[in-house]
């Protein structure tokens, strides 16, 4: 198993700035994954990031805006950029281990 | 393309009362099958999964689920539902291919009520 932890939990941003949010896992892990889960929806899928590697983005969304630092086993980084009331979402730190995915409590970002 | 449909978004029910929460999913490879619990305000937490072996999978806080090939189906199910399984509940599959991605479903929020 793992234990995620995300930091911070949650945070108001104006809007043109910027958020980095940061996930810290109690082991070493290759597959680490960035989530983001808008008000009353699903998960979906921003980056997988594999230590060693460039991240790799799902379909809508870009480096510019999502960059993701994974220098470490046990630690990555998501920034939020330009930041605009659409971002208002809750976004999820992810590993992978064999077949099962564990999450962290994720970040509650508002952006005002 | 794979993918998992949950279809109900929300199921009312009444304490002690039974609860089936649906989901079918899509693939052309092998799956395997999950079911994860959303706590108000908290992060995901794995509730049961299918890899293989027997199709009924037992998970934690009471809850069971049937992998059904056939059907396509892989349903959650709670003979006797507490206050405190108020929560969303995210069906999920995992198909190992080229794209070796989780697929989640669109979710289902259980509200029980005394």
């Amino acid at each position: 198993s793992a234990v995620i932890s995300q930091k911070p939990s949650r945070d108001i941003c104006q809007r043109g700035t910027s958020l980095t949010i940061q996930c810290q896992v109690d082991s070493q892990v290759t597959m680490m994954f960035w989530y983001r889960q808008q008000p009353g929806q699903s998960l979906t899928l921003i980056a997988t990031a594999n230590q060693g590697s460039e991240a790799t983005y799902e379909s809508g969304f870009v480096i510019d805006k999502f960059p993701i630092s994974r220098p470490n086993l046990t630690f990555s980084t998501l920034t939020v950029s330009n930041l605009s009331p659409e971002d208002s979402s809750i976004y999820l730190c992810s590993v992978r281990i064999v077949y099962e995915q564990y999450f962290g409590p994720g970040t509650r970002l508002t952006v005002t | 393309a794979q993918s998992v449909t949950q279809l109900d978004s929300q199921v009312p029910v009444f304490e002690e009362a039974p609860v089936e929460l649906r989901c079918n999913y899509s693939s052309s490879v092998s799956v395997y099958l999950f079911w994860y619990v959303q706590y108000p305000n908290q992060g995901l937490q794995l509730l049961l999964k299918y890899l293989s072996g027997s199709t009924l999978v037992k998970g934690i806080n009471g809850f069971e689920a049937e992998f059904n090939k056939s059907q396509t189906s892989f349903h959650l199910r709670k003979p006797s539902v507490h206050i405190s399984d108020t929560a969303e509940y995210f069906c999920a599959g995992l198909s190992w291919g080229s794209f070796n991605k989780f697929y989640f479903g669109s979710g289902t929020k259980l509200n029980v009520k005394p």
